[in-house]
Order: C-alpha cells, then sequence, then structure tokens
C-alpha cells in the first residue's frame, strides 16, 4: 500500500514560475524524502526532512513538514526545463518499520520553455 | 552514473520463464533494497538486505525471491514468470540497515510477452 499520496498527479508550468507539489502520509514518520525521477531512469535523491524540523532549503527546493497534519510540500523555484521530471515523497516509518522507504505515486511536472 | 549498477538494462523473456536480476551497490553501502515500478501499483517495496542478510521484506512474491552475496552484490530471482511481472525493476543501496537516503541503480526493464 502506499504511504504517501501526492497531489498534484501532474502539473504544468511555464519556465521561470514556481511549482509546488504536496505529499500526504497516513503514519507516524523518522523523516521524508523527495526523489526525482527522469522518465524511465532511476530516482534521484533530492532532500530529506526528518520528523522534528518544519522547513528545509537545498539550492532552489524548498521542503515543508507539518507532522500534526501528516503532510509535506516541495516548493522549486525559479523552474527550468530540466526540472521536467517526476517528483516522489517517500517516507521511512518510526519504529519497527524504519527499514524501507513508502513511496506516493508521484507528481509529474512539465516546465514548458 | 549513481555509483550502483545493475544489470541487464533490459530484459524480454516469455510466460513460465526464470530470470536473475542483478545490483552492485555503490562503495561502502552495505544495504540494498529491490523495488517494483508499474504505471498501475507505482514504486513496491520488495526485500532489503544489509550486509548479507535479509532486514524487510515488503510485497514480495513466492516465486521471487533474493540474495546478498559476501561482496555485497545481489540478486532477484524471478520465476514463473506471469505478463503482469512486467515492469522496471530497481535496485537501490544505502550507507547503513536504517535509511537516511538511498542511490538508485538505473533499473531492468523487464517484459514479459
Amino acid at each position: 500500500s502506499q504511504q504517501g499520496e501526492e497531489d498534484p498527479q501532474a502539473l504544468s508550468i511555464q519556465e521561470g514560475e514556481n511549482a509546488t507539489m504536496n505529499c500526504s502520509y497516513k503514519t507516524s514518520i523518522n523523516n521524508l524524502q523527495w526523489y526525482r525521477q527522469n522518465s524511465g531512469r532511476g530516482l534521484v535523491h533530492l532532500i530529506l526532512i526528518r520528523s522534528n524540523e518544519r522547513e528545509k532549503h537545498s539550492g532552489r527546493l524548498r521542503v515543508t513538514l507539518d507532522t500534526s497534519k501528516k503532510s509535506s510540500s516541495l516548493l522549486i523555484t525559479a523552474s527550468r526545463a530540466a526540472d521536467t521530471a517526476s517528483y516522489f515523497c517517500a517516507t521511512q516509518g518510526s519504529g519497527g518499520s524504519n527499514y524501507k522507504l513508502t513511496f506516493g505515486k508521484g507528481t509529474l511536472l512539465t516546465v514548458n520553455p | 552514473d549513481s555509483g550502483v549498477t545493475q544489470t541487464p538494462k533490459h530484459l524480454i523473456t516469455a510466460t513460465g520463464q526464470r530470470v536473475t536480476l542483478r545490483c552492485s551497490p555503490r562503495s561502502g553501502d552495505l544495504s540494498v533494497y529491490w523495488y517494483q515500478q508499474s504505471l498501475d501499483q507505482g514504486l513496491q517495496f520488495l526485500i532489503q538486505y544489509y550486509n548479507g542478510e535479509e532486514r524487510a521484506k515488503g510485497n514480495i512474491l513466492e516465486r521471487f525471491s533474493a540474495q546478498q552475496f559476501p561482496d555485497l552484490h545481489s540478486e532477484l530471482n524471478l520465476s514463473s514468470l506471469e505478463l503482469g511481472d512486467s515492469a522496471l525493476y530497481f535496485c537501490a543501496s544505502s550507507v547503513g540497515p536504517i535509511n537516511y537516503g538511498y542511490t538508485f541503480g538505473s533499473g531492468t526493464r523487464l517484459t514479459v510477452v
């Protein structure tokens, strides 16, 4: 079963605009991570936010985490055509389930030049 | 190149056959994870090994098995293949048994005809 659910399923924007993707999850977590996947290729780790953190930045990426609402958002600022990809949130559960990551179904981001 | 090597990249085989997918983790990583990615199910966790031992099991069918060898490479064996087993199979690795971010391989695309 999927732990994370991304929203929207697809997002199309113009180059230079900001893109925001949301993720909701169901159970308590140790951390939440975001990955990018270019079509048919392997996933690339973007950023990790721990359950005791609320916001984290990495370059043009900003991630927020609200554990009370069990939700996270990924903001990509000043998007580029090269940002076109699928973006997945993944949760690492707390307690006995923390050996694996559970992925959502992803948001397909298209950045038009 | 992520440092995680998966072979073969593509595999086409008939129903009822058996195949072996191979993964070499990034240098220094002791944990290996196998995931299956399909359009309808998304990324499904199959199994995790840490330093040769099975650590966690997910939605892995009984027809599937895996192992991690002393040199840390891992193999995923799929037998009695069905059309529904057609998918992308990813291997990922991380430093320890408790994950703080995976490095993914580029995947093996399996087509069962």
